[in-house]
């Protein structure tokens, strides 16, 4: 069963702290991306990797950080130098211009 | 970043009805993408258009790639209650450095009235 994974689905965690969100898939794709949302709001690009151990920033990259040392994976860790970490957080893959979006982590900083 | 304007921002109607939205936007784009967000969950593509004035149906869903490639349109005709959600436009900017990056609307929030 193809598809995209992240998990987890809520993650809580202390202001000051750096947290990794995972995002796996199984689709072959080469290239990934994480978006952020935030409520009532559309899709802002953080990072994209077109290929494995290569990646750029997107339009909001500060604070963030990404690897891709697998095609499989592309995990995004939020660092303690993001000024509002609080989000609902997007992973997706794509196949020519097609992107295929996981279901999601929604993250909560307190 | 490049934005693309999505309208209308939000849409009350009664099941049955017709539902008609748009993106437009100052740049050319060479890929349009029509997506749907239930809460809590990440968008699922509807249809994608990739030559202008093409016109692509998913069962009751038809979208349009503008000729002028400024712009796309997407309908859902008698709608049902699982339709509402928020409606995402997506395009992809002409030129080779923006390769796989899209860029998206606002989102259309639908709402359907049983």
């Amino acid at each position: 069963d193809g598809g995209i994974t992240q998990s987890p689905k809520y993650l809580f965690r202390k202001e000051g702290q750096n947290v990794t969100l995972s995002c796996e898939q199984n689709l072959n794709h080469d290239a990934m991306y994480w978006y952020r949302q935030d409520p009532g709001q559309g899709l802002r690009l953080i990072y994209y990797s077109q290929i494995v151990n290569d990646f750029q920033k997107g339009d909001i990259a500060e604070g963030y950080s990404v690897s891709r040392e697998k095609k499989e994976s592309f995990p995004l860790t939020v660092t303690s130098a993001q000024k509002n970490p609080t989000a609902f957080y997007l992973c997706a893959s794509s196949i020519e211009n097609e992107q295929y979006f996981g279901p999601g982590t929604r993250l909560t900083v307190t | 970043g490049q934005q693309l304007n999505q309208s209308p921002q939000s849409m009350f109607i009664q099941e049955g009805e017709d539902v008609s939205m748009n993106c437009t936007s100052s740049s050319i784009f060479n890929t349009w993408l029509w997506y749907k967000q239930d809460p809590g969950e990440g968008p699922v593509l509807l249809i994608a258009l990739y030559k202008a004035g093409e016109l692509t149906s998913n069962g009751r869903l038809t979208a349009q790639f503008g000729i002028t490639r400024k712009d796309s349109f997407l309908n859902i005709s008698a709608s049902i209650p699982s339709d509402v959600g928020i409606y995402f436009c997506a395009g992809q900017l002409s030129g080779g450095t923006s390769y796989g990056k899209l860029t998206f609307g606002q989102g259309t929030i639908l709402t359907v009235h049983p």
